[in-house]
């Protein structure tokens, strides 16, 4: 099973401020099934990027992903109040996926 | 544009079988171009896979769950289904019903969700 790991827990930051998410896989993952989610109280997931690095239909530019082998980054470039939420890391191989643990960005 | 939603009860005994329906609406569970899934979600923690199935009957499940999980479509009511048996109370969560795109393998529509409580 591969493991994805996210860091950190919890991003405490201020709207304005650049957000960046870190999603480690325990094995090679590859690219194209790599997906990053948002996810507000209450709500489902909604599909943020998909193949690591394309933005979803509706999904501002300020976000983007991208990949250094087996190291996945969500990155915020400027946060606005609407993305304080938690965000997960998900991918598909071997027949199987699997979700990182998530990470909390909170308003400091 | 696509729904779906999720249907079943929202409390199960331990040790018996929970059964969740996904009625697909504004699209078809034919397509060959999706698989559609399950993921679950239990109270104030992370996401979990459960397994995906395939308008053709196959399935994918997760290794964790595999003996305690069935899948199953019908085409013919554009739903499918989740079975789980021999509950407890970790399976208590909120279950998802999911579209996943086969070109990317990742879930891109979601039900709104149903909390599933096992407790007697």
């Amino acid at each position: 099973e591969i493991v994805l790991t996210q860091s950190p827990g919890t991003l405490s930051l201020s709207p304005g401020e650049r957000a960046t998410l870190s999603c480690r896989a325990s094995q090679s993952v590859s690219s194209t099934y790599l997906a990053w989610y948002q996810q507000k109280p209450g709500q489902a997931p909604r599909l943020l990027i998909y193949g690591a690095s394309s933005r979803a239909t509706g999904i501002p530019d300020r976000f983007s992903g991208s990949v250094s082998g087996t190291d996945f980054t969500l990155t915020i470039s400027r946060l606005e109040p609407e993305d304080f939420a938690m965000y997960y890391c998900h991918q598909y191989g071997s027949s199987q996926g699997t979700f990182g643990q998530g990470t909390k960005v909170e308003v400091k | 544009q696509l729904q779906l939603q999720e249907s079943g009860p929202g409390l199960v005994k331990p040790s018996e079988t929970l059964s969740l329906t996904c009625t697909v609406s504004r699209g078809s569970i034919s397509s060959s171009s999706y698989y559609w899934g399950w993921v679950r979600q239990p109270p104030g923690k992370g996401l979990e896979w459960i397994g995906s199935i395939y308008y053709t009957g196959s399935t994918y499940y997760n290794p964790s769950l595999k003996s305690r999980v069935t899948m199953s479509v019908d085409t013919s009511k554009n739903q499918f289904s989740l079975k789980l048996s021999s509950v407890t109370a970790a399976d208590t969560a909120v279950y998802y019903c999911t579209r996943i795109t086969r070109e990317w393998l990742s879930p891109n529509y979601w039900g709104q969700g149903t909390l599933v409580t096992v407790s007697s």
